[in-house]
């Protein structure tokens, strides 16, 4: 059974930092990019930041780049997100999810997309003075 | 990208059909058949329940399905059950490991 369990959150002041862990179980974590997506209670899900299998290769939102970074440790099944200069508006649950890949035929041959098809119960991040 | 645009709320009577919604102005939605829906019920984690515009993960019962026209997908749920309601939210792929969610549609069956 595939498992992602996240800790590291907490409550902390306007301009500290954060690091969050999602740890994996249950399939070949270096086979798939990995993400992180917060939500505020009653909103929508954001996506915030993914990476590849290899970790070679991250993305972030426009509303946290620069401050996040994502990274993944394939050798202790884990994922990261540093978080640095938090506001108030980060406050949310943070969710780790795993990227599933879906092959389709895009006209002239077949191309990879991705769903985030499992998450974890998540670990919340309170920026309050 | 912009979040995608769903109802604020929609409701329907146990055995009837609802359906909902999700646009964007031209979003990835009206380009490709990259759109997934999940169902939240009060504080439990997004469970997939729709990828591919129209696919259902195993698991997912068949009352669950789901369409795309132009730039605007929809997901239908038939024989509404009470334990269908929750908050569902529509996400479409752009690239590169990225995402946009709907701000989300509070099903309520009455």
């Amino acid at each position: 059974e595939v498992q992602l369990v996240e800790s590291g959150g907490g409550l902390v002041q306007p301009g500290g930092s954060l690091r969050l862990s999602c740890a994996a179980s249950g399939f070949i974590f270096s086979s798939y990019a990995m993400s992180w997506v917060r939500q505020v209670p009653g909103k929508g899900p954001e996506w915030v930041a993914s990476i590849s299998g290899t970790g070679n290769s991250p993305y972030y939102a426009d509303s946290v780049r620069g401050r996040f970074t994502i990274s993944r440790d394939n050798s202790k099944n884990t994922l990261y997100l540093q978080i640095k200069s938090l506001r108030v508006e980060d406050t949310a649950l943070f969710y780790c999810a795993k990227a599933q890949p879906e092959s389709y035929f895009d006209g002239s041959g077949y191309s990879v997309h991705y769903n985030l098809d499992v998450w974890g119960k998540g670990t919340t991040v309170t920026v309050s003075s | 990208q912009s979040a995608l645009t769903q109802p604020r709320s929609v409701s329907g009577s146990p055995g009837q059909s609802v359906t909902i919604s999700c646009s964007g102005p031209g979003s990835n939605v009206g380009v490709n058949n990259f759109v997934s829906w999940f169902q939240q019920h009060p504080g439990k984690v997004p469970q997939l329940i729709i990828f591919d515009v129209s696919k259902r993960p195993s698991g997912v019962p068949d009352r669950f399905s789901g369409s795309k026209s132009a730039n605007t997908a929809s997901l239908t749920i038939s024989g509404l059950r009470a334990e269908d309601e929750a908050d569902y939210y529509c996400c479409s792929y752009v690239d590169n490991y990225t995402w946009v969610f709907g701000g989300g549609t509070k099903l309520t069956v009455l």
